[in-house]
């Protein structure tokens, strides 16, 4: 595909359920990030990955999220037992040699 | 510890006006700055990217610059058209890996 992508493009879960959330890169960017945007707010770093490590999982705000990359390719979010402060934008982002992020359209998650 | 700010939150302007939008940040070492433009519901598209060592890029009605010393960048906008109207978002890098978002200005060109 041209651009990142991700799926679901929304997602409404009942509160304390597990939700996964994907991000496919663009073709041969190894470098893959993960961000939360809550309404009227400013993005949140939330974790980054250098091929298949993620380096630095400091942005992650609680250890009910965990994500993991396999095949320097597609990466999953994880929401463990979500709640209600959860309901966000997940936005994924890739960036290969170059240093411009490329964003997908994100996934809206709802947490009833 | 990296804090991004951007002024003023919202801007609402007629059209045609050219227009500046400013992003602070507190910490000069950064790897580079990036300007986004986010539409409504929408996921971000990337305006410009100013490396550390660059002083400027221009892209169209768009220019950006840096001025890594003072902890400033400017994006303005030339000619400002109802097609503008967005929130605009500065990002800086500050190493290799993580990136620090500004909280935006949301951009209204009037017609």
């Amino acid at each position: 595909g041209a651009g990142v992508s991700q799926s679901p493009s929304n997602k409404v879960t009942e509160k304390g359920k597990d939700v996964e959330l994907r991000c496919d890169p663009i073709s041969g960017h190894t470098a893959l990030y993960w961000y939360r945007q809550s309404l009227g707010q400013g993005l949140e770093f939330l974790i980054y990955f250098q091929g298949n490590s993620a380096p630095d999982k400091s942005g992650l705000p609680s250890d009910r999220f965990s994500a993991e990359r396999t095949g320097g390719s597609v990466s999953t979010l994880t929401i463990q037992r979500t709640q209600q402060e959860d309901s966000a934008v997940y936005l994924c982002a890739s960036r290969g040699r170059g240093n411009e992020q490329y964003f997908g359209p994100g996934t809206r998650l709802t947490v009833t | 510890k990296q804090e991004v700010t951007q002024i003023p939150a919202a801007l609402s302007v007629p059209e045609g006006e050219n227009l500046v939008l400013n992003c602070s940040f507190t910490d000069s070492a950064i790897y580079n700055l990036q300007w986004f433009r986010q539409d409504p519901g929408k996921g971000l598209t990337s305006l410009l990217l100013i490396q550390s060592s660059q002083r400027e890029q221009t892209s169209g009605r768009l220019n950006a610059s840096l001025d890594k010393s003072s902890g400033r960048s400017t994006l303005y906008i030339a000619a400002s058209q109802p097609g503008d109207s967005a929130t605009y978002l500065c990002a800086v890098r500050p190493g290799y890996d993580k990136v620090i978002f500004g909280p935006g200005t949301s951009l209204s060109v009037i017609p």
